[in-house]
């Protein structure tokens, strides 16, 4: 069974600090996808990322970062200089790669880490 | 682009009525949407998962005659809560998948429901 794990339940930090965000994860499948979304108080998803299993490079978008590790089954995610409107809730997700349907498949969260940065 | 709508935003009933809840792809089509409920400080739960001309297809312990979904069109999306009750009280999140590049989900803004 899939399964992703955020173990962070909450961070508090203050502006303009690094920081990282932990998700492991578990899939019996060779090929999946890995996503990262933001919940700021609003409640509205924001689609932040997208990997696929065959790609491990690192990424880099801005003040953002994702650091995916196959071997330890991670894809953690950092940002840089923190600011006041990064605080949300921010969830790792997990999919297979829609092989059956040749379409999208459901996505499998983890219970999400509440950053709140602090000015 | 990759915008998705829900209506209402927020809705208030008595126990035992109905509530229905739109999701729209506004930019894009979507052979395939979910629905997620999620508790307050708690993760996403998926309930359904809902093609377009299809019946739901729904996890293990959802209700289908409680949780009525209609996928009418590519763009549209309604889940029905049958007589609602207090426990039914919930954040409703719809997404929705483009037709290329479908593996990635957009979600809508979200449906507050509170069941007196």
């Amino acid at each position: 069974a899939q399964k992703v794990t955020q173990a962070q339940t909450e961070i508090s930090v203050v502006e303009k600090e690094d920081v990282t965000l932990d998700c492991v994860y578990e899939t019996r499948d060779t090929t999946y996808y890995l996503f990262w979304y933001k919940q700021p108080p609003s409640g509205e998803l924001v689609f932040l990322i997208r990997r696929n299993s065959f790609d491990e490079q690192n990424e880099i978008s801005g003040r953002y970062s994702w650091n995916f590790q196959k071997s330890t089954s991670s894809f953690n995610f950092t940002i840089t200089a923190s600011q006041v409107v990064d605080s949300a809730v921010y969830f790792c997700a997990l999919s297979d790669y829609g092989i059956t349907q040749g379409g999208s498949e459901k996505l499998v969260f983890g219970k999400g880490t509440k950053l709140t940065v602090n000015p | 682009g990759a915008v998705v709508s829900q209506h209402p935003s927020w809705v208030i009933c008595k126990s035992g009525t109905s509530v229905k809840i739109e999701c729209r792809s506004l930019d894009f089509q979507a052979t395939t949407m979910f629905w997620y409920r999620q508790f307050p400080k708690q993760s996403l739960m998926l309930m359904a998962t809902s093609n377009e001309g299809s019946k739901a297809t729904y996890e293990q312990g959802v209700e289908k005659d409680k949780f009525l979904i209609n996928h009418a069109s590519l763009t549209l999306s309604t889940l029905t809560v049958t007589s609602a009750h207090p426990e039914d009280s919930s954040f409703y999140i719809c997404s929705a998948s483009p037709l290329a590049g479908a593996d990635t989900q957009y979600f809508g803004p979200g449906t507050r429901l509170t069941v007196l």
